[in-house]
């Protein structure tokens, strides 16, 4: 089955740690992304890849580190200068190039700060 | 940036009737725009999209309209069900395939 998957599920932090939270993909996309989201807000882009090797900020990328070195991979890093990490997490990717396509969700990774 | 509103407060409705959900938008219209089902603690699912160009789309029970005009996107779920209990997205493109989203508007279909 192609799709995304993160893991882990459910992530329990104390203050001061970093913590990577993992995403891999195996539809072939080019683009991935990073959202996080907050009780009653939407979700907002934290950092996207459209090619290997390659990143760009998104809205809220202070306290975040990623890394693209494989196509199907896109892992997040909350490192401790992120101030209030305990969020829902969400991965997703792109097919990519022009296409109107849909943007394709994994199951999401709930952070805790303990 | 882009500006997108949704109703916050939960829409409730009987099954059978017709759920009408609204996406507006502030600032420039995109070039298209989509919908999302998100289920508690689950990611997204897509289920339309539709273009600048295009005033109406259909699929199944479900249809969307975009009018540039009044920069604003309904979202029509027919027939509706206790199962089309969710919150819905609406996201619209910024370029770059990037994506802004809104805040969701819950739906409650009872029984």
């Amino acid at each position: 089955d192609g799709g995304i998957t993160q893991s882990p599920k459910y992530l329990f932090r104390k203050e001061g740690q970093n913590v990577t939270l993992s995403c891999e993909q195996n539809l072939n996309h080019d683009a991935m992304y990073w959202y996080r989201q907050d009780p009653g807000q939407g979700l907002r882009l934290i950092y996207y890849s459209q090619i290997v090797n390659d990143f760009q900020k998104g809205d809220i990328a202070e306290g975040y580190s990623v890394s693209r070195e494989k196509k199907e991979s896109f892992p997040l890093t909350v490192t401790s200068a992120q101030k209030n990490p305990t969020a829902f997490y969400l991965c997703a990717s792109h097919q990519g190039g022009t296409s109107y396509n849909e943007q394709f969700f994994g199951p999401g990774t709930r952070l805790t700060v303990l | 940036s882009q500006k997108i509103e949704q109703n916050s407060e939960a829409l409730n409705i009987q099954e059978g009737k017709t759920a009408t959900l609204t996406c507006n938008y502030t600032n420039y219209s995109p070039a298209y725009l989509q919908w999302y089902r998100q289920d508690p603690g689950r990611g997204p699912v897509f289920l339309l999209l539709i273009r600048e160009n295009e005033k109406e789309k259909r699929k199944e029970r479900l249809k969307v309209t975009f009018d540039t005009t009044l920069k604003q996107s309904l979202f029509h779920i027919t027939a509706s069900q206790p199962a089309d209990s969710a919150t819905y997205l609406c996201a619209l493109d910024e370029g770059f395939q990037k994506l802004v989203f809104g805040t969701g508007t819950r739906l409650l279909v009872s029984p």
